[in-house]
């Protein structure tokens, strides 16, 4: 079984400030992790996904990750927000690897808000 | 490469009655996958399909079903509609052109389901 949570649900931060939102997961095989975007009555986006590999990723809109197996977090960072940030996010998690095993398991979702 | 499309974006349903949501994947994807979001429950997995055949299914109740075409072209339906069933019905697609797949899914704008 597998489980994400995002620590806080509602998060602000001042245009120009770091962006770090949190994500921790349970898998019990290794595991696949992704960050997604969702912008107001949009689908989601994809922003980057760890698979296997370097353990920093590096995603689009300057979004960055690192998956720290020893802390079961992979938490999202950007080092400058943006006002085009403004959205809500969503951790997931698959036990990838292998075909039949493409399920994606989400997190609550944060909600960023960008102060000016 | 045109995105994931759904239809219709919005509809609007009375309890009882039963609804069919229509999917496109990105052409060449052969996996197609459900999503049910909601602000209560957030978003939860409903099925996956590839080939025609469904291969995972989440925790819903049999009122939900869905199809794959030949064409990877996929169908949800939703009978006896309940107020509970008022939801976003995101639907996403996956490639598997390369193995062992990369679980990435991209996801289309989805149906807003209104059940009054």
């Amino acid at each position: 079984a597998q489980s994400v949570t995002q620590l806080g649900s509602h998060v602000s931060v001042s245009e120009g400030a770091l962006v770090l939102l949190r994500c921790n997961y349970s898998s019990s095989v290794p595991p696949y992790l992704f960050w997604y975007v969702q912008y107001p009555n949009q689908g989601l986006q994809l922003l980057l996904k760890y698979t296997t590999g370097a353990t920093l990723v590096k995603g689009i809109n300057g979004f960055e990750a690192e998956f720290k197996k020893s802390e079961t977090s992979f938490h999202l960072t950007k080092p400058s927000a943006h006002m085009s940030d403004a959205a809500e996010y969503f951790c997931a998690v698959s036990p990838g690897g292998s075909f039949g095993n493409e399920k994606l398991t989400f997190g609550t979702g944060t909600r960023l808000t960008i102060i000016p | 490469k045109a995105g994931v499309t759904q239809t219709p974006r919005y509809l609007i349903k009375t309890r009882g009655q039963q609804v069919t949501l229509s999917c496109s994947p990105i052409s060449g994807h052969r996996s197609v996958s459900w999503y049910q979001q909601t602000p209560g429950q957030g978003l939860q997995f409903l099925f996956e399909y590839f080939s025609e055949t469904q291969r995972n299914k989440g925790n819903f109740p049999g009122r939900f079903s869905g199809r794959q075409f030949s064409n990877s072209r996929s169908e949800m339906n939703v009978s006896t509609l309940e107020l509970g069933d008022s939801a976003l019905y995101l639907c996403a697609s996956s490639s598997y052109a390369r193995a062992p797949p990369l679980g990435e899914q991209y996801f289309g704008p989805g149906t807003r389901l209104t059940v009054t």
